[in-house]
């Protein structure tokens, strides 16, 4: 049982690529959240997504986008990467709302 | 909307004193809480959880957590603190948005234990 697997875990860009972080979960969970990780800030959602064609903005929201085509895969891309993306991003899993499980995380940088 | 508040942006401890983390929420309704613990360059593990019912929870590690209504708050417990305690611990809140169910944490408090 993996359950929730990132990739890659590190990755750099330059200011203007875009790239697709992947999140797969495979305990069959609805819910399904991408957070970043700051110094200082804590984690913030970005989005977040309770089913297979169901996502919403989190709180910080631009500069990203996501899909839930299959209950198991949570992608999030990145459209035009800016220094201020670079940061940790962590997947998380959860059935109905008891508690995530999250992924290793990304760290990301954009030079 | 919700949202959650830790006073303590880091805090030291004696190894085998006992230890408090304090966490402050604002949300309409009864919300859904939660404590996870962030070992240094780990991901995030699940301490302990509160739905409904007993107002004092208890989770892995030996911590504790107790949900005050009146206060708005869930602070976070330990009667003897391990070395292999020190991490970064973060509250969090959940309850429902537009688009469903969504959980937003606080900013996080470090804790160090000294020998």
């Amino acid at each position: 049982n993996a359950g929730v697997t990132q990739t890659p875990k590190f990755q750099v860009l330059k200011t203007g690529q875009s790239m697709t972080l992947q999140c797969a979960q495979d305990m069959n969970h609805e819910y399904m959240s991408w957070y970043r990780q700051d110094p200082g800030m804590g984690l913030r959602l970005i989005h977040y997504s309770v089913g297979a064609g169901i996502t919403d903005q989190g709180e910080v929201p631009n500069g990203y986008n996501v899909s839930r085509s299959t209950t198991e895969d949570f992608p999030l891309r990145l459209l035009s990467a800016a220094p201020s993306q670079t940061s940790v991003y962590f997947c998380a899993s959860s059935d109905r709302g008891f508690g995530y499980t999250f992924g290793s995380g990304t760290r990301l940088t954009v030079v | 909307a919700q949202s959650v508040t830790q006073p303590d942006i880091h805090i030291t401890v004696s190894e085998g004193a006992s230890l408090e983390l304090r966490c402050n929420y604002s949300y309409g309704a009864t919300p859904y809480l939660f404590w996870y613990v962030q070992s240094p360059g780990q991901g995030l593990q699940l301490l302990l959880k509160y739905f409904s019912g007993d107002t004092l929870v208890q989770g892995i590690k030996g911590f504790e957590a107790e949900f005050k209504r009146s206060q708005s708050s869930f602070n976070l417990r330990k009667p003897s603190v391990h070395w292999s305690d020190a991490a970064e611990y973060f509250c969090a809140v959940g309850a429902v948005g537009t688009g469903g169910f969504k959980t937003i944490f606080g900013a996080g408090t470090r804790l160090f234990v000294k020998a």
